[in-house]
């Protein structure tokens, strides 16, 4: 059974917190690793698409990174906002294929 | 319209009624899907379909049929739902092409069934 774990489930920062969470997945037959960004009523937005092991991305405050050998993401979001709350998932996809293994998300609340 | 859009937002069905969803994506994809979100679970992959053909179904009960009858278009017919199936159906769209396979969602239709 192929798991994707997310942590922490939640957070509630201060606005101006810098924070990071973290998604675990398994390290064997990796294609990619997606990360979405999820506010409520609205639809799931992607973040980024993760291939390479070592890879970084950065779309302005929010960057990522990536570990294949040990079956790790990081997604780092600095200086957060009110409008950065939302829930944040990642996605791992075993194979060159259409089929995404979700986790659950980390849900993050930015207080003004 | 721009993306991918559900209709009905919110939809509340008793046990014996039809009725269907409705998803659109006005991206030019060629590849659809419909996922279940349940309290408390992770995005459960129900149907995808490509090229206007289902070419994944995850085991999903008879009583939610999908149909889609072009690229831009994608149905999940309802029909004696239970209480549990009661949750929030999202579609989503992608460009299959080489190795790309990222996928565009809609908003979701809340469903509960009473």
């Amino acid at each position: 059974i192929l798991n994707v774990e997310q942590s922490p489930q939640s957070l509630h920062v201060q606005e101006g917190d810098s924070t990071n969470f973290t998604c675990s997945f398994p390290s064997s037959n990796f294609y990619a690793l997606h990360w979405y960004r999820w506010e409520t009523a609205k639809s799931p937005e992607a973040l980024f698409v993760m291939t390479l092991n070592g890879d970084e991305k950065k779309k302005g405050r929010i960057s990522a990174t990536l570990n294949t050998k040990e079956g790790y993401s990081y997604l780092y979001i600095k200086g957060s906002q009110p409008e950065d709350s939302a829930t944040y998932l990642c996605a791992f996809r075993p194979g060159n294929n259409r089929k995404l293994i979700w986790g659950l998300g980390t849900s993050l609340a930015v207080n003004p | 319209e721009t993306g991918v859009t559900q209709t009905p937002r919110h939809l509340v069905m008793g046990m014996t009624n039809k009725k269907s969803l409705k998803c659109e994506q006005h991206l030019g994809h060629n590849a659809m899907y419909w996922y279940k979100q349940s309290a408390k679970k992770p995005l459960e992959l129900m149907f995808v379909y490509s090229l206007e053909e289902r070419v994944e179904n995850n085991s999903v009960p008879s009583r939610f049929s999908p149909e889609c009858p072009n690229s831009s278009h994608l149905f999940l017919h309802l029909h004696t739902l239970q209480p549990e199936d009661s949750a929030l159906y999202l579609c989503a769209s992608s460009q299959d092409s080489g190795s790309s396979y990222e996928q565009y969602f809609g908003p979701g239709t809340r469903l509960t069934v009473t």
